[in-house]
Parts: C-alpha cells; structure tokens; sequence
C-alpha cells in the first residue's frame, strides 16, 4: 500500500526553527508537495521538490530525498501566524496526489 | 483568496434531505477535484475532472454525485447521506493534470449530517 508519515503534532517557540518531516512509500515519484492549511481556512501551496536537494523560499525551505524516500519542511524565525497544519502529498506513479494527515504546528510566544 | 470559492461554507443536513455543494475558479484552470478531509486523516480524492469531462472516482459512494457544467464549475450533489459522511469538502482546481501542476484550494464546506 501506499503511505506517507508525517508527525501528528508539533510544538516550537516564536522566533525559533523547526524540521517538520515527512516520509513517504509510494508506488513511483512523480513529485512531492507541501500545503500550509490554516484552521477553517484552504490549503495553500508551499513548495513542491521533484529532484533531491534543497529548494529554499523565503523562511520556508523544502528538502529531498528520493532514495531515502524522506522530506522535511524546515521554517526559520517562527511567526505566531505559522501556527497551522502543514500537509505533505507525494505524486505517484499513475499522477495521483497521494497526501499524509498533516502536522498540527503550534508556535507559542 | 486562492481564486477558487467554495458555497456554502457550513451545511448541516438530515439523512434524508438533498443538497448540492457548489465549486466555483476564478483561474482559467482546466482540472477541477473533489476531495474529503475528515479529523486527523489523509485527504481522499472522490473526483477528478478535465476539461468538463470526469476522469477519475475513488469508489465514491452514489450517494455523492458531481457535475461538471464547465472548466469553471463543478457542483457535488447529496442525497441520503450518513453521519460519517460529516466532514470538510475541498474543492481544488489545477491548470490541467501534469505532475508538476499545483493544485489550488478553495476553503470547504463544513457538512455535518444529523
């Protein structure tokens, strides 16, 4: 079957960084995504990485490696608003999107 | 705004009522998705479609029936739903389907069914 992991809930300090992982096992790699979703509010398009290495965007950078079939997401200099959920998807072999259950980010002060 | 608007935002029906959820992008995209996003669990894709025409169903009951009139609409009609059927409905349009097209999100409809 096909699977994605990723963290239930993590909690880091304002002004900090954090890692969040996501490991996949998928039927083929066709790209790996990553969506903020706030409460009540849509998923939003963070970054996507389709070959290994680092893609930096601002605080926001994604990493990736297909051989390890691993991610992580790592936010610098935490902001109060980046208090969300943050959903890792991996498009597989047939170009489906197939999504992990999302990390619950809680920044405190 | 992610330029894909999602009505209503809340809907609380009875098992045995029929209502439609309504999907409306505002981006020129081609492909439009229904997806469900319940507590703590994965997104799951129910439908796909491309250019008006459905290409994919996830072994979605027929109690949940889509409609696509246009590139720019897409509906999900409900009729005698179930209480597990409760959850978060996202709508998502993409520029078409190729692996590196983003999908963008509107921001759901909360379902509950009583």
């Amino acid at each position: 079957g096909q699977n994605i992991d990723q963290p239930t809930e993590m909690t880091a300090t304002e002004g900090a960084i954090v890692q969040i992982n996501c490991t996949y096992q998928t039927s083929g790699f066709n790209g790996l995504f990553w969506y903020q979703q706030h409460a009540g509010e849509a998923p939003t398009f963070l970054s996507y990485n389709v070959l290994d290495g680092l893609e930096e965007k601002g605080r926001f950078s994604s990493f990736l490696s297909r051989s390890k079939g691993y991610s992580y997401l790592l936010l610098k200099e935490l902001q109060m608003k980046d208090s969300a959920s943050y959903l890792c998807a991996v498009r597989d072999s047939n170009y489906q999107l197939i999504w992990g259950a999302g990390t619950k980010l809680i920044i405190k002060p | 705004e992610t330029g894909v608007t999602q009505t209503p935002r809340h809907l609380v029906m009875g098992m045995t009522n029929k209502k439609s959820l309504k999907c409306e992008q505002h981006l020129g995209h081609n492909a439009m998705y229904w997806y469900k996003q319940s507590a703590k669990k994965p997104l799951e894709l129910m439908f796909v479609y491309n250019f008006k025409e459905q290409t994919e169903n996830n072994s979605v009951p027929s109690r949940f029936s889509p409609e696509c009139p246009n590139s720019s609409h897409l509906f999900l009609h409900l009729h005698t739903l179930q209480p597990e059927d409760s959850a978060l409905y996202l709508c998502a349009s993409s520029q078409e389907l190729a692996p590196q097209n983003i999908q963008y999100f509107g921001a759901g409809t909360r379902l509950s069914v009583l």
